[in-house]
């Protein structure tokens, strides 16, 4: 049981809007504390892909972003390509917990 | 170009140990929070713990998982980091990433290295 808290799966076709939610509580983004999103390509490394709720590294396409509100944050993806597919990864720090925390994933299905 | 290249996975037996490294390069480690992050196979991501940079006080935080079983420490000379791993359980089989931290999130990652706890 994550202490943030994904759907397990989303899926969307090519071109189309998708967004996947991170749940958490007032001890993690209900505390204020930032919300990060990781993408982690089959077989691959995680790699960042919004930090600090709604900011892009350099190189991460404009087709993604990020937002937060009270104690959930979301992932959009617009333009969905098949390159998409991916696991995607919330993750916030826990003040119970005195430590960061991850959301148990999503898996992107592009049909 | 920003590079953290693990080594030091494989097998070993529940009770056993083993020890993780990280070779750094590419910015300036000394001043760098390092974190370790595990994936267990076919599972999600769980934060195993982190190491302040020297300036900072240089000392680490664990997940209640591993806390007194793993050891993390930095040989900022090498620009290396290292994960003790004691009192292996086969619920420690995962890869182990590690990562470079900056204001709790992590911007770099490494490959990883799979650990094996089986007898």
């Amino acid at each position: 049981q994550s202490v943030l808290t994904q759907p397990p799966s989303v899926s969307g076709a090519p071109g189309q809007r998708v967004t996947i939610s991170c749940t958490g509580s007032s001890s993690n983004i209900g505390a204020g504390y930032d919300v990060h999103w990781y993408q982690q390509l089959p077989g691959t490394a995680p790699k960042l892909l919004i930090h600090t709720s709604s900011n892009r590294p350099s190189g991460v396409p404009d087709r993604f972003s990020g937002s937060k509100s009270g104690t959930s944050a979301s992932l959009a993806i617009t333009g969905l390509q098949a390159e998409d597919e991916a696991d995607y990864y919330c993750q916030s720090y826990d003040s119970s917990l005195s430590g960061s925390v991850f959301g148990g994933g999503t898996k992107l299905t592009v049909l | 170009e920003v590079q953290l290249v693990e080594s030091g996975g494989g097998l070993a037996k529940p009770g056993g140990s083993l020890r993780l490294s990280c070779a750094a390069s590419g910015f300036t480690f000394k001043s760098a929070y390092m974190t370790w992050v595990r994936q267990a196979p076919g599972k999600g991501l769980q934060w195993v713990g982190h190491i302040k940079s020297k300036g900072h006080g240089g000392t680490a935080d664990y997940a209640a998982a591993v806390k007194g079983r793993f050891t993390i420490s930095r040989d900022d000379s090498k620009n290396t980091l290292y994960l003790q791993l004691n009192s292996l359980k086969a619920e420690d089989t995962a890869v182990y990433y590690c990562t470079r931290e900056y204001f709790w999130y992590f911007d770099f990652w490494g490959r990883g290295t799979l650990v094996t706890v089986s007898s």
